[in-house]
């Protein structure tokens, strides 16, 4: 059960690249999310979808774009990349709230992103 | 609103001595309340989770928090720091936001460190 895992680890881009960071889970959970972590701010959560086929925003949306196209996937997209897009982004899933003790976020290892 | 406040960014104990980080938050439900540890280059792992049933929660390698409703508190405790405790802990609020989807919100985050 090799539960969130986020490819790539680690990548260095251009400013103005463009890349898609890929998180795959195979816990059969409805949510997954997008977050950046940045030194003395925390996690933000940048998009996340509640099922297969819907995305929403987050907190610090503006830059990326993502998609939902299967259950087990959940992709971020930066169309061009910037200097303040590099971060460490994790990639978190879990069940749906309907049952309130499930909502335990299980997260991937991360990948950290430096856009030079 | 939702929000989490972690009141120290930096805690120092010396080993074998007690752990407390403190943790506040703001919910306009009953919100489920998590705190994560994540070690260096390391993803977040799951410490505790709080969801409504007793106020006081164990979690794993001794830790617990106690959910004080009026405080609006869910403090960390450890009686006895080891090294290995040394990370960055983050307190998690989660609750529904208006269109009654989980809403995520983490704290800044508390870097423990463990003199020996």
């Amino acid at each position: 059960n090799a539960g969130v895992t986020q490819t790539p680890k680690f990548r260095v881009l251009k400013t103005g690249q463009s890349m898609t960071l890929l998180c795959a889970q195979d816990m059969n959970h409805e949510y997954m999310y997008w977050y950046r972590q940045d030194p003395g701010m925390g996690l933000r959560l940048i998009h996340y979808s509640v099922g297969e086929g819907t995305t929403a925003k987050g907190e610090v949306p503006d830059g990326y774009n993502v998609s939902r196209l299967k259950k087990q996937n959940f992709l971020l997209g930066l169309e061009s990349a910037a200097p303040s897009q590099t971060s460490v982004y994790f990639c978190a899933s879990s069940y749906s709230d309907r049952l309130a003790a499930k909502n335990i976020q299980y997260f991937g290892a991360g990948t950290r992103l430096s856009v030079l | 609103a939702q929000s989490v406040t972690q009141l120290d960014s930096h805690v120092s104990v010396s080993e074998g001595t007690p752990v407390l980080l403190r943790c506040n938050y703001s919910s306009s439900y009953s919100p489920s309340l998590f705190w994560y540890v994540q070690h260096p280059n390391k993803g977040l792992q799951l410490l505790l989770k709080y969801t409504s049933a007793a106020t006081l929660v164990k979690g794993i390698n001794g830790f617990e928090a106690e959910f004080k409703k009026s405080e609006t508190s869910f403090h960390l405790t450890k009686p006895s720091a080891h090294m290995s405790d040394a990370a960055e802990y983050f307190c998690v609020v989660c609750d529904r936001n208006s269109g009654g989807y989980q809403k995520v919100t983490f704290g800044t985050g508390t870097k423990l460190q463990v003199i020996p």
